[in-house]
């Protein structure tokens, strides 16, 4: 009965490497989102896709890519790992829209690079 | 830079007192605020939300809204050490086809037994 799950919930990787983490929805929302979330608790948002299609990129390193198979799915990739993307991952999904729509998170994925 | 502000505390109230939790926000076109909930290694979870000016109550909880200041606040009454966790306020800017929430920094909440 999960609304929003993302896998893995930890990570531990080397810099240099690419890594995936997975998000999927079973709320029908058609828009989903990437927060990150660093060490002070800050949580910003990274990206934003309705039905498909980037409609929000965060000034993000290119090096992070989204991608977006379908509206119930947003996945994260992550190429050449640096120590500082080291955070906790946060998804989520809400009805783009409607203004006064929440948004409801996955449980995050802990990212350690080292 | 549209913002969030909140204190990051933290904030220690002891058992049984009103706890009293600030937020502005710069975007005057703000629609619709939030209060999320945020205990230490778990993802936020939504406890309020408010739209037009004035009170919101909902169980020991209040949300209240003042767009004039562009100021939103929660108290939380009777507060219990269950309560304890970080509150982060958010704000939908704007609305419509570039709807995004900005989070404040968040507040950190104890309450002592």
């Amino acid at each position: 009965d999960t609304a929003v799950s993302q896998t893995p919930k930890y990570l531990v990787t080397q810099m240099g490497n690419d890594k995936s983490i997975k998000c999927e929805q079973n709320l029908g929302h058609d828009t989903m989102y990437w927060y990150k979330q660093d060490s002070k608790k800050f949580l910003k948002i990274m990206f934003s896709y309705n039905n498909k299609e980037l409609i929000i990129n965060e000034t993000v390193p290119n090096r992070f890519s989204p991608k977006s198979p379908d509206k119930a799915h947003l996945n994260l990739h992550i190429n050449s790992l640096e120590l500082g993307d080291s955070a906790v991952y946060f998804c989520a999904s809400s009805h783009l829209g409607r203004w006064n729509t929440e948004a409801f998170f996955g449980q995050g994925t802990r990212l350690t690079v080292v | 830079q549209k913002e969030v502000e909140q204190n990051s505390g933290p904030l220690s109230v002891p058992e049984g007192a009103i706890a009293s939790l600030n937020c502005t926000y710069s975007d005057r076109v703000s629609q619709s605020f939030f209060w999320y909930r945020q205990y230490s290694g778990k993802s936020p979870e939504l406890i309020m939300s408010i739209y037009s000016n004035g009170d919101k109550e909902d169980g020991r909880f209040t949300a209240q809204l003042n767009k004039a200041s562009q100021y939103v606040s929660l108290l939380i009454r009777d507060s219990q050490p269950s309560d304890s966790a970080t509150y982060l306020c958010a704000v939908n800017e704007s609305g419509g086809s570039n709807y995004k929430l900005t989070f404040g920094k968040g507040t950190l909440l104890t309450v002592n037994p």
